[in-house]
């Protein structure tokens, strides 16, 4: 199957600074990528979701001045918490899709991000 | 709205029994229905797809999953399960309207004891 990197797996900050998460597909154009938090022992929780070139569409409850996600490329996706607190601190995991709706998403393997 | 439903916090069973993890969804129109695989620390990795035609689907790892309209499920089964099936399962549904949102279950914890 398809291959979604993330970079980078695993981040530890203090309080208040800025963090970015890479998202990548490998092997594929990602016309639609979508950004996750998996809090533990939950169901993934989608954040947004972003179209190439487009502006994301952000969920209900997520701040978008906090989450800023940037889907530059058909194959590169970011997101920065910026002016990250504790509560921040959870499993983010991104997914790119090709352009057909039936298709399945190919996640990436998810970045630990812990605020102290 | 969309919904799906994983009724089991976690299944256990012994190695070389057949395991069923359970789904039911709700949503409009047709639906398609994915099966993901989660192992600790990891993203999810995709195991099987319904979109349409034949109601039962083989994915990856002999995994396979049967599509049933009238009672709005899609079960994941495997004829024998192995120890290292043990991992966290998700159902999920993508109706076509509404953008195409995927949404998924809370997930099923696995157990495949030797």
């Amino acid at each position: 199957g398809a291959v979604v990197s993330q970079h980078p797996s695993r981040v530890i900050c203090k309080s208040g600074t800025s963090v970015k998460i890479e998202c990548r597909s490998l092997d594929f154009q990602a016309t639609t990528m979508f950004w996750y938090r998996q809090f533990p022992k939950q169901s993934l929780m989608l954040m947004a979701t972003s179209n190439e070139g487009s502006k994301a569409t952000y969920e209900q409850g997520v701040e978008k001045d906090k989450f800023l996600i940037n889907h530059a490329s058909l194959t590169l996706s970011t997101l920065t918490v910026t002016s990250a607190h504790p509560e921040d601190s959870s499993f983010y995991i991104c997914s790119a899709r090709t352009l057909a709706e039936y298709n399945e998403q190919f996640f990436g393997p998810g970045t630990r991000l812990t605020v102290l | 709205a969309q919904s799906v439903a994983q009724p089991e916090d976690q299944v256990n069973v012994a190695e070389g029994n057949p395991l069923t993890v359970k789904c039911t969804y709700s949503v409009s129109g047709n639906p398609y229905l994915f099966w993901y695989v989660q192992y600790p620390n990891r993203g999810l990795q995709f195991l099987l797809k319904y979109i349409t035609g034949d109601n039962l689907v083989k994915g990856s790892y002999g995994f396979e999953a049967e599509f049933n309209k009238s009672q709005t499920s899609f079960h994941l089964k495997k004829p024998s399960a192995l120890v290292s099936d043990s991992a966290l399962y998700f159902c999920a549904v993508r109706g076509n309207t509404g953008g195409f949102k995927t949404i998924f279950g809370a997930g099923t914890r696995l157990f495949v004891k030797a």
